[in-house]
């Protein structure tokens, strides 16, 4: 079964750090481009960063640009996503979400079921 | 990037079609066929419904089509039931890397 299965969330103080991760099972990790998707509560969905198969390539939202950084291990079918001088407006579920292809994606066919980061003093 | 523009809300009738529109511009819906379509119950993780414009992945109902004119794509949902209540997203490459998604759209089944 193809899976992706997020952690790492918590309570963090505003200018504070936090590591997600995201297991895949069920698919050859390194053949795809995999994304991070946040949803602040009660709105709606906005992409973050994505990164390449390989991990040769990544890309993020200007609104995060400097302060995440997104990597993979495909040894271990795990994808990261590195936050830190998080502010409030971080707030959100984020989503580890699987690119149907390569990027630039033309779709997310598969997600995780979220893990929640709460920046907050 | 701005995010595509979709109605708050959406309605109809059991059976009934109920289609919702979400309007970008050139640089983003207008100017690829990387236009993709999600549904989201409460609580739950996004689903995928519709890719690259049209194309339905597999285990998604025939019910549900998406159509693009222009820098407006649209997403029809028919026969409506009542496990169709969700909110619906739109997303579309946007060129330069960037990918954006709509506000979103609450669909109601009456």
């Amino acid at each position: 079964e193809v899976q992706l299965l997020e952690s790492g969330g918590g309570l963090v103080q505003p200018g504070g750090s936090l590591r997600l991760s995201c297991a895949a099972s069920g698919f050859i990790f390194s053949s795809y481009a995999m994304s991070w998707v946040r949803q602040a509560p009660g709105k709606g969905l906005e992409w973050v960063s994505a990164i390449s198969g390989s991990g040769g390539s990544t890309y993020y939202a200007d609104s995060v640009k400097g302060r995440f950084t997104i990597s993979r291990d495909n040894f271990k079918n795990t994808l990261y996503l590195q936050m830190n001088s998080l502010r409030a407006e971080d707030t959100a579920v984020y989503y580890c979400a699987k690119d149907r292809n390569n990027w630039p994606t033309d779709a997310f066919d598969i997600w995780g079921q979220g893990t929640m980061v709460t920046v907050s003093s | 990037q701005s995010a595509l523009t979709q109605p708050p809300s959406a309605s109809g009738s059991p059976g009934q079609s109920v289609t919702i529109s979400c309007t970008g511009t050139s640089s983003d819906v207008g100017g690829y066929n990387f236009v993709s379509w999600y549904q989201q119950h409460p609580g739950k993780a996004p689903k995928l419904m519709i890719y690259e414009v049209t194309k339905r992945p597999s285990g998604v109902p025939d019910r549900f089509s998406g159509s693009k004119s222009g820098n407006t794509a649209s997403l029809t949902v028919s026969g409506l039931q009542a496990e169709d209540e969700a909110d619906y997203y739109c997303s579309s490459y946007a060129g330069s890397n960037n990918l954006v998604f709509g506000g979103g759209t609450k669909l109601t089944v009456l």
